[in-house]
């Protein structure tokens, strides 16, 4: 069975900097997708970046970056330019190729401060 | 975008009585929905798959008869949670994967809080 482990419960930036949120997982499956949701104090779920397996290239979006290690099964977000309104709590999800299902992570609630 | 709703956002019940969620994709045909229950300070926790006209997969140790989903249609999938008692109380979220390219990213919508009192 697929697990996905974050082992940073709180972290923590200050305005402006960069931070990086850790995730590893483990499958035997060589087809999947990888996904970091944030879920703000609102606790709506919003997708924040997505990344296919079979694809090297890190996943980008604006100020947040992905490290796929595909061999180490590493998953990390970086968060470039820390704003305010990133505070939440940031969930890592696995998805099989062959199964619908989202497998979360614990979640790394992230705190932003001036 | 990909939008999804849920109504209502939040509902108080009395202990036994049924509350029934919607959830709906706005701008897009969904595929599949799901449903999660969330705690606070927890991860999500998935409870159950629904593809329109079908039944309901759920997850092991969700009771079937407790938490009866219809999805009726592409876009709208229930949550009755029956005769309700204090320990159903809770946060809901569902979620939906829209038809064709990008078919695996699920959608959240705004999660329900339940409180039976």
């Amino acid at each position: 069975a697929q697990t996905v482990t974050q082992s940073q419960p709180e972290m923590s930036v200050q305005e402006a900097e960069t931070v990086t949120l850790s995730c590893t997982y483990d499958t035997s499956e060589s087809d999947y997708y990888l996904f970091w949701y944030k879920q703000p104090p609102s606790r709506q779920m919003i997708l924040v970046i997505r990344q296919e397996a079979y694809k090297q290239q890190n996943a980008t979006e604006n100020r947040f970056s992905v490290n796929f290690q595909k061999a180490a099964k590493s998953f990390s977000l970086k968060i470039s330019d820390s704003q305010l309104g990133d505070a939440a709590m940031y969930f890592c999800a696995y998805r099989s190729a062959y199964q619908d299902k989202l497998i979360f992570g614990t979640g790394t609630r992230l705190q932003v401060f001036p | 975008g990909a939008v999804v709703s849920q109504h209502p956002s939040w509902v108080i019940c009395k202990s036994g009585t049924s509350v029934k969620i919607e959830c709906r994709s706005l701008d897009f045909q969904a595929t599949t929905m799901f449903w999660y229950r969330q705690f606070p300070k927890q991860s999500l926790m998935l409870m159950a798959t629904s593809n329109e006209g079908s039944k309901a997969t759920y997850e092991q140790g969700v009771e079937k008869d407790k938490f009866l989903i219809n999805h009726a249609s592409l876009t709208l999938s229930t949550l009755t949670v029956t005769s309700a008692h204090p320990e159903d109380s809770s946060f809901y979220i569902c979620s939906a994967t829209r038809q064709g390219r990008g078919q695996e990213t699920q959608y959240f919508g705004p999660g329900t809080r339940l409180l039976v009192l």
